[in-house]
């Protein structure tokens, strides 16, 4: 696609249960990142992929927090046992070559744990 | 430890009007400095890119100038429109490191008429 693209756009989910959030990057970035953006605060970094790998995964709040990528593409959050914490936008973006190129961004995926 | 400053958190201007936002950093080894534009409910859009040698650099009614010797950028808005209201966020990049973007808070703007 022409863009980067998140799954879905909006999730409401009960306390408790997993969520997974998809994101299809633009075709030939080999960087991809994930941000947390809470209600009128900034972007908060969670993760970063170079390729397949994750050299920074520092940004995890919890250990019910994972990610994954797989054939330099789509990548995944996974967030299980949902708190009402976990609500919040999760904006996915990508890059050529990571580093210190120019990021673009998807429209988001609004999580909202009841 | 490498952070990014804004200034004003929030600002509201008369349509027609010019604003400036500022961006202090402390991020080292700069590469670069870029501001982004994020619409209400949209992704964050890149506007323009200051590298270590540039003083300034235009887009459109958006001129963005970047003094590296005192770690300070700033977003001068010329004849502000409605359309520019949004979140301006400013992000400085590290030559070294694994994830080497870092992120300020933004700038909330509002256009009114």
């Amino acid at each position: 696609g022409a863009g980067v693209s998140q799954s879905p756009s909006n999730k409401v989910t009960e306390k408790g249960k997993d969520v997974e959030l998809r994101c299809d990057p633009i075709s030939g970035h080999t960087a991809l990142y994930w941000y947390r953006q809470r209600l009128g605060q900034g972007l908060e970094f969670l993760i970063y992929f170079q390729g397949n790998s994750a050299p920074d995964k520092s940004g995890l709040p919890s250990d019910r927090f994972s990610a994954e990528r797989t054939g330099e593409s789509v990548s995944t959050l996974t967030i299980q046992r949902t708190q009402q914490e976990d609500s919040a936008v999760y904006l996915c973006a990508s890059s050529p070559h990571g580093g210190t190129g120019e990021l673009f961004f998807g429209e988001g995926s609004r999580l909202t744990v009841l | 430890k490498n952070q990014v400053e804004q200034s004003p958190q929030s600002l509201i201007i008369l349509e027609g009007k010019n604003c400036t936002l500022q961006c202090n950093y402390t991020v080292s080894p700069f590469s670069n400095l870029r501001w982004y534009k994020q619409d209400t409910g949209r992704g964050p859009v890149s506007l323009t890119i200051m590298t270590f040698s540039e003083n300034t650099k235009s887009n459109g009614r958006y001129t963005a100038t970047l003094d590296a010797d005192t770690k300070q950028s700033s977003l001068h808005i010329t004849a502000s429109q409605l359309s520019d209201s949004a979140s301006y966020i400013c992000v400085v990049s590290r030559q070294t490191g694994a994830n080497n973007l870092f992120f300020g808070t933004g700038t909330r703007l509002t256009v009114i008429p």
